[in-house]
């Protein structure tokens, strides 16, 4: 799997948008580009997917270079609930590249 | 969206005793499952494919024998941690795939705290 590049932290005040960047300039042609986060102590949460073109759901937007090689996932109105870490990955479709091989992501700490 | 359920969420066991953790899939049929392990202020590491109906293939530096897998059913993988030490307490998850419209997901489990002691 494409190995990702992603910022250690970073703050937001709450209601605004938090843009979490993603760095994977060696992704193939057939991989997907997914998102996760991780509340503290819970299991790693789906935020959202997608393989060129944007995405939006009601949990975020993704955002995808025409290039492929970077991604940006987006929050629009952050809560203090979207505190989490977010993990950016990028895997194949088929079954045998299911496994996610998750880095170190990017602790969101959303402010008052 | 499709429910992945461990079992227990936290177990505290003596050193030296064996612990069984529970993944099942709700409402999907789920023919392969993977076993995470996360240590505080760490990433989730990938241990084993879990493969309904035939042996697991384990990561490079797990123990087989230690973290013994079965997926006796479609909906069902368990981990036994066997002579479990203090060294093996951690944060252990699982996730499940689903095949949907040509494409695989993955869900994950709640999670599973281990403390030996």
């Amino acid at each position: 799997d494409a190995k990702t590049t992603q910022p250690t932290s970073m703050d937001c005040a709450e209601g605004r948008a938090a843009n979490l960047p993603c760095n994977h300039s060696t992704i193939s042609g057939n991989e997907y580009v997914y998102w996760y986060r991780q509340i503290h102590s819970q299991g790693p949460q789906y935020i959202i997917h997608g393989l060129k073109n944007n995405e939006t759901n009601e949990m975020a937007s993704l955002i995808i270079t025409e290039d492929r090689k970077s991604s940006t996932l987006i929050l629009p109105h952050a809560t203090l609930r979207d505190t989490a870490v977010y993990y950016c990955i990028v895997r194949g479709r088929n079954t045998n590249a299911g496994k996610s091989t998750f880095g170190d992501g990017t602790t969101l700490t959303v402010k008052p | 969206g499709a429910v992945v359920s461990q079992h227990p969420s936290r177990v505290i066991c003596k050193s030296g005793t064996s612990v069984k953790i529970e993944c099942r899939s709700l409402d999907f049929q789920a023919t392969t499952m993977f076993w995470y392990r996360q240590f505080p202020k760490q990433s989730l590491m990938l241990m084993a494919t879990s493969n309904e109906g035939s042996k697991a293939t384990y990561e490079q530096g797990v123990e087989k024998d230690k973290f013994l897998i079965n997926h006796a059913s479609l909906t069902l993988s368990t981990l036994t941690v066997t002579s479990a030490h203090p060294e093996d307490s951690s944060f252990y998850i699982c996730s499940a795939l689903r095949w949907d419209r040509g494409h695989t997901e993955a869900f994950f489990g709640q999670g599973t705290r281990l403390t030996v002691v």
